[in-house]
């Protein structure tokens, strides 16, 4: 099993659903837990940390759920320019998800 | 702050030839990171430092080498390149005491021919 596994993606959805990817790790002691967003050929750009009680950024949620090891990003209202990669880290090792794609349509 | 910068931005090397990626940050972090991704992966750790003088193994180490002599700079060595480490090299750094958010540098695409 894999440290860190996302869904493999590609997700593509029109502009104004709602979409949810999540992410698994093996680590039980994992402390820290992040999404990121890159951009085609660019390098990562942190989307938001994840908390234990979850936390709201605008139209994204991100939820952490310890007992099940996974962490889960919600984006309402998708837009065009939400279209990139999405990759979530689990920092007490510095594993990175291979990352899901995200198309958001007209 | 410029934050975080890499050089080159791009660069081929034939097999055997050795070369430095630089890495340097001013946002005066303890910790920084040396990541290569390879086409439609993930991030994969070659080596950390968490401070001046101190440097340890990720988890892909073998083929590099780095060095932390300051605080804001960490290098990262390639002696003998091989076709294997053609990759898109991510350098970043961060603050402890800031929940461990990373800041990537631009990255340096390196083709190994």
């Amino acid at each position: 099993r894999k440290e860190v596994e996302q869904d493999p993606g590609p997700f593509n959805v029109p502009e104004g659903a709602t979409v949810a990817f999540n992410c698994t790790y093996s680590n039980s002691a994992s402390q820290s837990f992040f999404w990121y967003r890159q951009d085609c050929r660019k390098e990562p750009k942190l989307l938001m940390s994840v908390y234990s009680s979850g936390n709201e950024d605008g139209r994204f949620t991100a939820q952490l759920n310890r007992a099940s090891q996974y962490i889960s990003l919600l984006i309402r209202d998708s837009k065009l320019s939400d279209s990139a990669t999405y990759l979530c880290a689990v920092t007490l090792d510095m594993r990175f998800g291979a990352g899901t794609r995200l198309t958001v349509k007209p | 702050n410029a934050g975080v910068t890499q050089t080159p931005k791009f660069r081929i090397l034939k097999i055997g030839q050795s070369m430095t990626l630089q890495c340097t940050q001013d946002m005066n972090h303890n910790y920084m990171y040396w990541y290569r991704q390879d086409p439609g992966m993930g991030l994969k750790l070659i080596y950390y430092s968490v401070g001046a003088g101190i440097t340890d193994k990720g988890e892909v180490p073998n083929g590099y080498n780095v060095s932390r002599s300051t605080t804001e700079d960490f290098p990262l060595r390639l002696e003998l390149a091989a076709p294997s480490q053609t990759s898109v090299y991510f350098c970043a750094s961060s603050y402890p005491g800031q929940g461990n958010e990373q800041f990537f540098g631009p990255g340096t695409r390196l083709t190994v021919l």
